[in-house]
Order: structure tokens, then sequence, then C-alpha cells
């Protein structure tokens, strides 16, 4: 099983759209979690770290479920900006950081 | 001016040259580290460095070494080069005292070995 696992995608949808996006993980050492952007050929940009509590970023937001190891990003009003591959990211306090494979999403006008 | 920058942006070069990626960083991080992407694939580890002199292999290191002489830069090279280390390049900074603990990434070094 790998470390980090994403849906597959691709997810295409219209503008307008809420998409939401799910990463597991298998180490429960695991103590901080983000979700990263990245654009076709760019390099990865940090989208939102992941808090326990949950956390809201305008129309993102992402939660946490330490007990089933399971992270979500939720994308409301999806635009046609929205349109990248996005990466799950988890680490044991920064030590070592474990890029899921991720998933892209492609938001049709 | 970019915070992480990497030279060259692109390399083509042949079979069992040998070459360097270098990486250089403003954000004054301790720590540094090397990634690989492929199409379709995550991120894939290759080394990383938490300090000057410190050298630590990652998930897929084989087929290459690092070096970090001064905190600010970090280089990669490819001992002799093969048709499967055709790449995109990756390197990343992390703050160990940063409340976030996020990585900052370079632009990226696209490497093709014919």
């Amino acid at each position: 099983r790998k470390e980090v696992e994403q849906d597959p995608g691709p997810f295409n949808v219209p503008e307008g759209a809420t998409v939401a996006f799910n990463c597991t993980y298998s180490n429960s050492a695991s103590q901080s979690f983000f979700w990263y952007r990245q654009d076709c050929r760019k390099e990865p940009k940090l989208l939102m770290s992941v808090y326990s509590s949950g956390n809201e970023d305008g129309r993102f937001t992402a939660q946490l479920n330490r007990a089933s190891q399971y992270i979500s990003l939720l994308i409301r009003d999806s635009k046609l900006s929205d349109s990248a591959t996005y990466l799950c990211v988890v680490t044991n306090y920064g030590q070592n950081f474990v890029f899921g494979p991720g998933t892209r999403l492609s938001v049709l006008p | 001016d970019a915070d992480v920058t990497q030279t060259p942006r692109n390399r083509i070069t042949k079979t069992g040259k040998r070459i360097m990626l270098e990486c250089s960083q403003t954000k004054g991080h301790d720590r540094m580290y090397w990634y690989r992407q492929d199409p379709g694939l995550g991120l894939r580890l290759i080394y990383y460095s938490f300090d000057v002199k410190d050298i630590n292999k990652g998930e897929i290191s084989d087929g290459y070494s690092v070096s970090r002489q001064a905190q600010a830069k970090f280089s990669l090279s490819l001992e002799s080069a093969i048709p499967n280390q055709t790449a995109l390049y990756f390197c990343a900074t992390s703050d160990p005292y940063s409340s976030y603990n996020e990585q900052f990434f370079g632009p990226g070094t696209r490497l093709t070995v014919l």
C-alpha cells in the first residue's frame, strides 16, 4: 500500500461546481498535513495547511480525520483558474515529506 | 527575485555523461531536498539535507549523489546519466522552526537523457 493515496481523477467539472478530493495516509505518526497545487510543468505551491479542527480559506475547505487517517479538500464555486493538479502531502514534524500522486482537476467553461 | 532557484532549467544530455544540477536559496532555511517527478507519479525524494555537511538518502538515491557545502546551496549529480533518469527535478527547502513546516520549491529542471 502506498504511504499516501489520492483519488485517481481526473475530475472534469463545470464552472461553479463544488468538487471534493480525498486523501488517505498510512503512517499514523504523521503530524502535519498540506494541500499543494501544481500547474502543468510548474513547481508545487502550498495551497493550504490542514489543521485538526479543519480550516477554510475562501472557497477552499480542508478537513483532517486522524482516526481514519483521511484528509479532504473541498473547492466551492470552481473557477477556470482552479484547473491544476492537487497534491496531498504528509510529514512527521518536517522530517520526511511524503507526496501523494496528485489528483488532476479540469474546470470547464 | 525567486527565493529558490535552480540551474539549469532545461538540460539535454547523453547516456553516460556526468551532470550536475544546482539549487540555491535565499530563504535562510537549513533543510533542503531533491525530488524527481515523472508523468503520472508523485514527487519522489532523492536526497535531503538538514544542515551543511548533513546528507541523507531518500526513496530513490541510486544513481545520484549530492553535495551541501553551504547552507544556501545543494547540488545534485548524476554520475553516469541513463535514459530512465529523464524527469523533472525539483529542489525544495523547509524551515523546521516554522509553525507550518511547509516546503518551498524551485522552478524545476527538466532533464532529458538520450
